[in-house]
């Protein structure tokens, strides 16, 4: 059973990046049937998709954040991570990591548990 | 980017209701539509995909329709377990987008 863990510093300083890592648990991101994705939630919100990342490094991104920020896949560790860079009070917010597939039209099928991550000096 | 509007944003209801949530796309998005359950302090779980196909585990009481700008999810028969927020989001294009979420709350 597939399954996804956000990690990663629940406390960030306005400016710095935040950087969160999702590991994937009982298949391989290597698959190239899947597509894994970073969504978050900002306390008491709705749900706002960040990017996205394909095992061959191709990448898409939410215009809304796309210059700051980077989403990469470490096939190695079976990890994908997030950087999000030069952060402020707005970024403080729940971050789930997810998949999605062509097999489910690309809905997100699977998520982690979800890791929250607070933006203060 | 393609906008969701869900309504309504907030739906009072007894058990064994039957519950409609209205989903709109600001341009046809086909069948590329998919809803989601998620309950406080917890990730939103997958309940529909492809606007009407039941995601597997699913209880049937769950069902979707529709096509191009406007969808539904139902609930049949509302049960104690089912008062959560719902959103719908669409994988059409890019952005990703979710509509702004509806709750449903015990009556």
């Amino acid at each position: 059973q597939v399954q996804l863990q956000e990690s990663g510093p629940g406390l960030v300083k306005p400016s710095q990046t935040l950087s969160l890592t999702c590991t994937v648990s009982g298949g391989s991101i290597s698959s190239d049937s899947y597509y894994w994705s970073w969504i978050r939630q900002p306390a008491g919100k709705g749900l706002e998709w960040i990017g996205r990342i394909y095992i061959s490094g191709n990448t898409n991104y939410n215009p809304s954040l796309k210059t700051r920020v980077t989403i990469s896949a470490d096939t190695s560790k079976n990890q994908f991570s997030l950087k999000l860079n030069s952060v402020t009070a707005a970024d403080t917010a729940v971050y789930y990591c997810a998949r999605d597939s062509a097999d489910y039209l690309y809905a997100f099928d699977l998520w982690g548990q979800g890791t929250m991550v607070t933006v203060s000096s | 980017d393609i906008q969701l509007t869900q309504s309504p944003s907030f739906l009072s209801a007894s058990v064994g209701d039957r519950v409609t949530i209205t989903c709109r796309a600001s341009q046809g998005i086909s069948n590329y539509l998919a809803w989601y359950q998620q309950k406080p302090g917890k990730a939103p779980k997958l309940l529909i995909y492809a606007a009407s196909t039941l995601q597997s585990g699913v209880p049937s009481r769950f069902s979707g329709s529709g096509s191009g700008t406007e969808f539904t999810l139902t609930i049949s028969s509302l049960q104690p377990e089912d008062f959560a927020t719902y959103y719908c989001q669409q994988p059409n294009g890019y952005p990703r987008t979710f509509g702004g979420g509806t709750k449903v709350e015990i009556k």
